[in-house]
């Protein structure tokens, strides 16, 4: 099963600045995603990363505001541009593994970013 | 487009009851379908998935989820609670094997002693 790393696991920013954030996984993997959770709420998907090319966003998700890049199979970042203070979340790091029958999502342990 | 709501955001049980923690999915191929647990401050860990093979799944801690496709459901439970399971349960679904999984609003898990 891959291991995923984040850094920095918790930061305190200032609103208008950014903050980038990184995703190193212990194999090569398939996919890898962003999710953010905000407090006390379910994850919501922010894009899949994509290897050499630009992330595919979803509904509600620029990439001004959150570039991603993927430059192997291994790594990702996430950057939070321009930060407020309702961009106060978990933004947690996804990877996905996929072998014939045992295909299976594995997540960090998530970077709990505060903007004040 | 895929999507899973989760009835109730908090249930609570007493000790050595059972857990039933409900998710119907609304997907235009066959889901694969998930569910995750959260406890207090921590990362996701998944607790079992459907993946067109057998329609009950048993997963970690001795929880099980059947699939049944003419309810659109895919309910998660546990005969006998135990402390340990008090967390955050989601649901989830993808499309395939090798797509975005897109979660539920999640459903808090208390046990009472």
């Amino acid at each position: 099963s891959a291991v995923i790393s984040q850094k920095p696991s918790r930061d305190i920013c200032q609103r208008g600045t950014s903050l980038t954030i990184q995703c190193q996984v212990d194999s090569q993997v398939t996919m890898m995603f962003w999710y953010r959770q905000q407090p006390g709420q379910s994850l919501t998907l922010i894009a899949t990363a994509n290897q050499g090319s630009e992330a595919t966003y979803e509904s509600g998700f620029v990439i001004d505001k959150f570039p991603i890049s993927r430059p192997n199979l291994t790594f990702s970042t996430l950057t939070v541009s321009n930060m407020s203070p309702e961009d106060s979340s978990i933004y947690l790091c996804s990877a996905l593994e996929v072998i014939p029958g045992i295909t299976e999502a594995f997540f960090g342990q998530g970077t709990r970013l505060t903007v004040v | 487009a895929q999507s899973v709501t989760q009835l109730g955001s908090h249930v609570s049980v007493s000790e050595g009851a059972l857990v039933l923690l409900r998710c119907n999915y609304s997907s235009s191929v066959p889901p694969y379908l998930f569910w995750y647990v959260q406890y207090p401050n921590q990362g996701l860990q998944l607790l079992l998935k459907y993946t067109s093979a057998a329609t009950l799944v048993k997963g970690i801690n001795g929880f099980e989820a059947e699939f049944k496709k003419s309810e659109t459901s895919f309910h998660l439970t546990k005969p006998s609670a135990h402390m340990s399971d008090a967390a955050e349960y989601f649901c989830a679904v993808s499309v395939n094997s090798a797509s975005k999984i897109i979660f539920g609003s999640g459903t808090r898990l208390s046990i009472r002693p």
